[in-house]
């Protein structure tokens, strides 16, 4: 099946600072979402990006499908940003949702 | 208000005993899912439904049983036969193919 990588595993920022989340997938997909997963385990939409870019304040994503990965981005980090980013894909013909390794964000005061 | 209900929020269990957890979503949507999350790790699928009474084993249904009778529910029953099964299950659906899922809030199960 397909293999969803997420690196860097673990980031540690200063409030204020900039960063990129990766997400690579060994297959082509249909369906790419980016969640944000927080300190009480509940999973938040951030997009839904199976190509192109979308921007939503602070946050903006890239998914480049014919090359197989999706970048997060996240701008002047705040210490809310804080949590779990997961990104989850579905591959042409099936409605399995399969999650990525995900990355833990801490953003420090 | 639409959205997807799991209940309970908490759930403690003895060794032995099967349990049940509900999912429950008013949106209209067609495909449920059920996944496992234990501590610091990523979510695994335990099974999913495209359709009323049809599901498909993720990668981790041995020990979980489903059931899909009504479109708007989807209830996993966690058997005795589940070697580990405290962890935190999450539910979600969504539209079609080609649409965003959305979760519930999740239920944490613990085996006393």
């Amino acid at each position: 099946g397909i293999q969803v990588e997420q690196s860097p595993p673990d980031l540690i920022l200063q409030e204020g600072a900039n960063s990129t989340l990766r997400c690579n997938f060994s297959d082509s997909v249909n369906n790419l979402q980016w969640f944000h997963q927080n300190p009480w385990g509940q999973l938040i939409n951030l997009f839904y990006i199976p190509s192109g870019t979308k921007q939503n304040g602070r946050l903006s994503a890239t998914t480049v499908a014919t090359e197989r990965y999706s970048l997060l981005y996240i701008s002047s980090s705040q210490t809310t940003d804080s949590g779990v980013y997961f990104c989850a894909v579905t591959t042409s013909g099936t409605y399995k949702y399969i999650f990525g390794t995900g990355t833990r964000l801490k953003v420090l005061a | 208000d639409g959205g997807i209900t799991q209940s309970p929020k908490y759930l403690f269990r003895k060794e032995g005993q099967n349990v049940t957890l509900s999912c429950e979503q008013n949106l209209n949507h067609d495909a449920m899912y059920w996944y496992r999350q234990d501590p610091g790790q990523g979510l695994r699928l335990i099974y999913y439904s495209q359709i009323v009474n049809d599901f498909q084993k993720g990668d981790i249904a041995e020990g979980y049983s489903v059931s899909r009778e009504k479109k708007e529910s989807f209830p996993l029953t966690v058997t005795s036969a589940q070697k580990n099964p405290t962890a935190f299950y999450l539910c979600a659906s969504k539209k079609a193919r080609g649409t965003e899922a959305f979760f519930g809030q999740g239920t944490r199960l613990t085996v006393v």
